[in-house]
């Protein structure tokens, strides 16, 4: 597609409940990437995929946080038995090559918690 | 101590105005630098890359500091719909993933 689409753009869900996050990259970009954004706050890296494998799974904040590309293209990233703290806006991104400037953001999905 | 600070602001400026503002990078090996615009509730976007020997687009002015550690964004000209969060992102060599600050808020008013 022409941009980096996320879906849902909005998700409120009850606390314990799993969701899942999709990102459909831009068409070629072999480089995914998902950042949180909290309130107020940087965007934290969560985790890298370079085609379909995710050699950098460091900034996934806990194993109740999980990720798989398919096809080098379409990314979820699933939380299992959400959180409050896991409220926050999900930003995924891609570029080329994983080099350079060329990222471009999806719109993002915001995640409550209640 | 974060990769990325910046002043949160927020800067208040009147149209017309100049306003300026710094991040600092803590790790040395950092090599690309840039600014990312995020406007409220929207995604960030690629403002602009920051060279060594400075760079202007437009209004907009960025200068690197390597041995202070600092780059910085200058907006000349002030015009309302500059009204944003600015984050500094810098990137190590042969890093794949950008670091962000958590953004300088820039008000215009009329």
């Amino acid at each position: 597609g022409a941009g980096v689409s996320q879906s849902p753009s909005n998700k409120v869900t009850e606390k314990g409940k799993d969701v899942e996050l999709r990102c459909d990259p831009i068409s070629g970009h072999t480089a995914l990437y998902w950042y949180r954004q909290s309130l107020g706050q940087g965007l934290e890296f969560l985790i890298y995929f370079q085609g379909n494998s995710a050699p950098d799974k460091s900034g996934l904040p806990s194993d109740r946080f999980s990720a798989e590309r398919t096809g080098g293209s379409v990314s979820t990233l699933t939380i299992q038995r959400t959180q409050q703290e896991d409220s926050a806006v999900y930003l995924c991104a891609s570029s080329p090559d994983g080099q350079g400037a060329g990222y471009t953001f999806g719109s993002g999905t915001r995640l409550t918690v209640v | 101590r974060k990769e990325v600070e910046q002043d949160p602001g927020p800067f208040n400026v009147p149209e017309g105005a100049t306003v300026a503002f710094n991040c600092t990078y803590s790790n040395s090996a950092s090599q690309s630098f840039f600014w990312y615009r995020q406007d409220c509730r929207k995604e960030p976007k690629l403002l602009m890359s920051v060279y060594s020997s400075g760079n202007e687009d437009g209004r907009f002015t960025a200068q690197l500091n390597r041995a202070s550690q600092y780059i910085s964004l200058l907006i000349r000209d002030s015009k309302l719909s500059d009204s944003a969060t600015y984050l500094c992102v810098v990137k190590s060599l042969n890093d794949y993933k950008l670091s962000f600050g958590a953004g300088t808020t820039v008000t215009v008013r009329a």
